[in-house]
């Protein structure tokens, strides 16, 4: 049964830390999102890639969030530094296609906690 | 930009009788609309999506979707309610035909089936 896997699946710091994010997509899959869940926003996209190479990056805070795929098989969302405001879930999802089309599978999330 | 909207925070029903999540969308020429489920602590699972072609849609655990161009509406149905289909729901839209892959969510509804 593929699945996405992240880890961490939860991660508690404190404000001005760096934290990384890692999530392993379906193997197979082209394309990665990343995705911020919180209660006053809702579910954000930050940014996304297809065959490696990001595509949008529109939805992140340039100064602080990197986006990375080191190859097909990882993908990192890195916050340096960390703060308060970044607390939320973050998701990542896999998808095959070229045109938009498929479904997305979503990992079971990072909950972050900036303390 | 588009924009998902889900009208109801919270639906309740009582089990064995019908269902219908509401949405609404907003997009640039033709929708590809998609619904997800969430359960507590998990990630997104796809439902069903709509692409082109018939406007009712058929997904997994027998829910169903309409799409509606005059109303740009993609209601979520189920015509038995089970207990276990209490979670939180969201619709989703991405332009059709190139673009932008990413999806932008609604806020949610939460589904409640009473017993």
């Amino acid at each position: 049964d593929a699945r996405v896997t992240q880890t961490p699946r939860d991660k508690v710091t404190e404000m001005g830390q760096e934290v990384t994010m890692r999530c392993q997509p379906i193997l197979g899959h082209n394309t990665v999102f990343w995705y911020r869940q919180t209660m006053m926003q809702g579910l954000e996209l930050l940014a996304y890639f297809r065959n490696r190479a990001p595509l949008d990056d529109s939805g992140m805070p340039k100064d602080r969030f990197s986006a990375e795929m080191p190859d097909a098989t990882l993908a990192t969302l890195k916050i340096q530094p960390s703060e308060p405001r970044d607390s939320a879930v973050y998701f990542c999802a896999s998808g095959f296609g070229l045109a938009g089309v498929e479904e997305q599978f979503f990992g079971p999330g990072t909950r972050l906690t900036v303390l | 930009a588009q924009s998902v909207a889900q009208p109801e925070d919270q639906v309740n029903v009582a089990e064995g009788n019908p269902l219908t999540v509401k949405c609404t969308y907003s997009v640039s020429g033709n929708p590809y609309l998609f619904w997800y489920v969430q359960y507590p602590n998990r990630g997104l699972q796809f439902l069903l999506k709509y692409i082109t072609g018939d406007n009712l849609v058929k997904g997994s655990y027998g829910f169903e979707a309409e799409f509606n161009k005059s109303q740009t509406s993609f209601h979520l149905k189920k015509p038995s309610a089970l207990v276990s289909d209490s979670a939180l729901y969201f619709c989703a839209v991405r332009p059709g035909g190139g673009g932008a892959d990413g999806l932008t969510f609604g806020k949610g509804t939460h589904l409640i089936i009473q017993p």
